[in-house]
């Protein structure tokens, strides 16, 4: 499984758009990006995941570079309700074991 | 539709003893993972049930097993637990067979283990 690299705290204002960085650059060609979040206390929430292309949901937009090398998950207009740690994971189809990191503990502040 | 449910939902047990910790997966899932989370750290992979075997298991002893039964429905035991064994005990649901769901893991709130 890819190592994946995130800053361990970042703020956001509430009402902004949280841009979150994910470093996977020993990613493998079918290796694909997810990402979840944990709110305190609950277990993790699947939020988006994607391959190549750029993808979109109702909960966040994730941005992948053309060499795969790193990834952006985009909350576009956050609340104080996506305070939480986000978790970038690089696994293969079929693999189903998820590498947890440290992730990014997001602070959406009023 | 109910999503993943765990029981129970805490749980205190002392040193030595064992504890089994139950989870019923999301409808439609046929694949159940279980990992641990310490606190402060993210979750680690203990294993995987699929068809009533374990199918992946991460670098854990022997002393934590597993069971899945014909309904997908799952347990997790710890045998002689020690002080290091208390954390959150996550339970994830997958669908293995529909490549549609493309390795996407719903998880349950946990059981929170504390080991006096």
């Amino acid at each position: 499984d890819a190592k994946t690299t995130q800053p361990p705290s970042m703020d956001c204002a509430e009402g902004r758009a949280a841009n979150l960085p994910c470093n996977h650059s020993t990613i493998s060609g079918n290796e694909y990006v997810y990402w979840y979040r944990q709110i305190h206390s609950q277990g993790p929430q699947y939020i988006i995941h994607g391959l190549k292309n750029n993808e979109t949901n109702e909960m966040a937009s994730l941005i992948i570079t053309e060499d795969r090398k790193s990834s952006t998950l985009i909350l576009p207009h956050a609340t104080l309700r996506d305070t939480a740690v986000y978790y970038c994971i690089g696994g293969y189809f079929g693999n189903e074991k998820l590498t947890f990191g440290t992730g990014t503990r997001l602070t959406i502040i009023p | 539709d109910a999503g993943v449910t765990q029981s129970p939902t805490h749980l205190i047990k002392t040193r030595g003893q064992q504890v089994t910790l139950r989870c019923s997966p999301k409808s439609g899932h046929d694949t159940v993972s279980w990992y641990q989370q310490a606190l402060g750290q993210g979750p680690q992979f203990i294993f995987q049930y699929y068809e009533e075997e374990e199918r992946q298991r991460g670098n854990f002893p022997d002393r934590f097993s597993g069971h899945q039964y014909p309904n997908y429905s799952s347990e997790l035991n710890v045998n002689a637990l020690l002080l290091g064994d208390s954390a959150l005990y996550l339970c994830a649901s997958s669908c293995l067979t529909d490549r549609a769901q493309e390795n996407i893991q719903y998880f349950g709130a946990g059981t929170r283990l504390s080991v006096l």
